[in-house]
């Protein structure tokens, strides 16, 4: 059993176009963390939240502990964009990994 | 400031042999975590260091071993390797680990055992 689950697996969206990934967890966090890694393997932090809502540019992360769910949503998508997004949670000493989002943006 | 660097880039072992990779984090930072990554599991933590000490331990076997100096530099090894060690290895490092701090990866090792 997976701590950590992730939807949608592949993602394509149209340039300019609303997206949403989606990351449950099953037990009690102490943060979690939406990565970016784009071909090549390498691996950016781009949030990391134990409540709330956070902001970045046309990106941003939400979490709702009761429901034990996060979410990452672009706005006005863009071809760059496109890489694999993967959630991570902090549970106990350990982090545990979604499976990741594939996410192409076609221009 | 300098990135978290990972050396070497890419290797390629025989089954049997051991390795070690190394990683350099970002100055004053002094956690530095291990993950490995498979396109069948994905990303798993390894192991985090912290002023030379192991602080976490994901499940590996005991094959998979590492060590930080006193420079918060670290280490680590995989002995007697087997097919499916074959991976990206990263480390990240952040100011003093844990869940209220951000973590910054290096590029990675790509490890292929044949």
């Amino acid at each position: 059993k997976n701590e950590v689950e992730q939807s949608p697996q592949n993602l394509t969206a149209q340039e300019g176009e609303f997206i949403t990934i989606n990351c449950s967890y099953s037990v009690g966090i102490s943060a979690l963390h939406w990565l970016q890694q784009h071909p090549g393997g390498g691996i950016v932090s781009l949030f990391m939240l134990s409540s709330g809502k956070k902001k970045h540019g046309r990106l941003i992360a939400t979490i709702n502990i009761q429901e034990k769910h996060s979410s990452l949503h672009i706005t006005a998508s863009h071809p760059r964009d496109s890489a694999v997004y993967i959630c991570a949670a902090h549970l106990g000493n350990q982090f545990y990994f979604g499976t990741g989002t594939s996410l192409t943006v076609i221009p | 400031k300098a990135g978290v660097t990972q050396t070497p880039r890419y290797l390629i072992k025989t089954r049997g042999q051991q390795v070690t990779l190394s990683c350099s984090p970002i100055s004053g930072h002094r956690s530095v975590s291990w993950y490995q990554q498979t396109p069948g599991q994905g990303l798993q933590f390894l192991f985090e260091y912290f002023s030379e000490t192991q602080r976490n331990k994901g499940n590996f076997p005991g094959r998979f071993s590492g060590r930080q100096f006193s420079n918060s530099r670290s280490e680590m090894n995989v002995s007697t390797l087997e097919l499916g060690d074959s991976a990206l290895y990263l480390c990240a490092s952040s100011l003093v680990g844990g869940p209220s701090y951000e973590q910054y990866f290096g590029p990675g090792t790509r490890l292929t055992v044949t």
